[in-house]
């Protein structure tokens, strides 16, 4: 059972919006959120995470947002730029292991 | 400052046949882990390490086997590949689950 989900397989934006990545967990023992970043043919990189004490965790240009009662998490990325475009991992921890959802390919268009 | 380093890169496999994926880091990280990535699928994890000597199943762990004797070496052995271990491998470290994984760069196997 996938127990982080991230429904939309692919998002495109124009540069300069905003981009918004969404992902829903299932496990409510999951206590830390994170979010990486992944070019083909490269292994996956830390962008940002949120721990479940908090509802906002902002770094740059990237804001990761969680409502625990929805079991829900967004990251926004404002303003959108073309290097941004890549797949977007959201990650879920319970300090035992981590659990990655399938991946949103975001493409931004110039 | 190499970080994670996987090996081989590539390499293709007849069903039947045993290989170890290397992986090893350079960061004294107490947690390594194993991720497969497939089509639709995502990362899922293998198998992990909480440090030298601990090792744990992860998602998916049928038909992998991993030791754990230093801290910098985590390696992944398949014992009789199967074409349904095509995949991407990726090794990760971190110093506890709720960090930021540090990822090699994979290594793809084909299994025919």
């Amino acid at each position: 059972d996938q127990q982080v989900k991230q429904n939309s397989p692919s998002l495109s934006v124009q540069e300069g919006r905003i981009s918004i990545l969404n992902c829903d967990y299932t496990n409510s023992m999951f206590d830390y959120f994170l979010w990486y970043k992944k070019y083909p043919a490269e292994g996956p990189t830390f962008l940002i995470s949120i721990s479940s004490i908090k509802d906002k965790n902002e770094d740059g240009r990237f804001t990761v947002f969680l409502n625990k009662s929805a079991k829900h998490l967004s990251l926004h990325i404002v303003p959108s730029q073309p290097g941004d475009s890549a797949v977007y991992f959201c990650a879920a921890s319970d300090d035992n292991d981590m659990r990655f959802g399938a991946g949103t390919r975001l493409t931004v268009k110039p | 400052n190499a970080g994670v380093t996987q090996t081989p890169k590539f390499q293709v496999l007849k069903t039947g046949q045993s290989m170890t994926l290397q992986c090893a880091q350079d960061m004294n990280h107490e947690y390594m882990s194993w991720y497969r990535q497939d089509p639709g699928m995502g990362l899922r994890l293998i198998h992990y390490s909480v440090g030298a000597g601990i090792t744990d199943q992860g998602e998916v762990p049928n038909g992998y086997n991993v030791s754990r004797s230093t801290t910098e070496d985590f390696p992944l052995r398949l014992l009789s590949a199967a074409p349904s271990q095509t995949s991407v491998y990726f090794c990760a470290s971190s110093y506890r689950a709720h960090y930021g994984y540090t990822f090699g760069s994979g290594t793809r196997l084909t299994v025919v």
